[in-house]
């Protein structure tokens, strides 16, 4: 299994551009979550989905959108991208069953 | 809203020390919770998990306890190692009702063991 994929690790996006961080987890996990890292800030959710088909807010979700359209891929859409969206993304999946959370490596985005 | 807090926020250790890392949670529909450790531009690693129903887990030099009524874990290294230097985090994850699977994450300690 890879686990939780993330892609890209790395980005750099202009003021007013958009971008799709993508997600893909091989465990066949139905929770998903895409959470956002600020230096010296504990984690933040921004969207999670609890299956294909079924996705809710977070704590943070402006200026963001998602999709679960299969088990496997929860993307994350940045819309018109802002300074304040500079920041490291993760994302996690796991079974609803109280197993263990996974993450992926992270994306680093920086909105110049 | 629920709130997990972890104390302190930064410890520097000489290597062989045993140290303690201390998260409280306020969520009184505890599900679980997980301790992490996350290097430097890394993700996060799964470091233990305990069940709501569990007092504690062990894996090889680290044990975490759970108490519910509370509102305490505490993660415990033993005979640390510069290896060990990493933030630590904190995870609870909700039970009850339309937050059932909602996690809430502590701030982190920042764990330095100097040789």
């Amino acid at each position: 299994n890879a686990g939780v994929t993330q892609t890209p690790k790395f980005r750099i996006l202009k003021i007013g551009q958009s971008m799709t961080l993508q997600c893909a987890q091989d465990m066949n996990h139905n929770y998903m979550y895409w959470y956002r890292q600020d230096p010296g800030m504990g984690l933040k959710l921004i969207y999670y989905s609890v299956g294909a088909g079924i996705t809710d807010k977070g704590e943070v979700p402006n200026g963001y959108n998602v999709s679960r359209s299969t088990t496997e891929d929860f993307p994350l859409r940045l819309e018109l991208a802002a300074p304040s969206q500079t920041s490291v993304y993760f994302c996690a999946s796991r079974t609803p069953g109280g197993e263990k959370l996974f993450f992926g490596s992270g994306t680093q985005l920086s909105v110049l | 809203k629920q709130e997990v807090t972890q104390i302190p926020a930064a410890l520097s250790v000489p290597e062989g020390e045993n140290l303690v890392l201390n998260c409280s949670f306020t969520d009184s529909a505890i599900y679980n919770l997980q301790w992490f450790r996350q290097d430097p531009g890394k993700g996060l690693t799964s470091l233990l998990l305990i069940q709501s129903s569990q007092r504690e887990q062990t894996s090889g030099r680290l044990n975490a306890s759970l108490d519910k009524s509370s509102g305490r874990s505490t993660l415990y290294i033993a005979a640390s190692q510069p290896g060990d230097s990493a933030t630590y985090l904190c995870v609870e994850c909700n039970a009850g009702g339309t937050s059932y699977g909602k996690l809430t994450f502590g701030q982190g300690t920042i764990l330095t063991v100097h040789p």
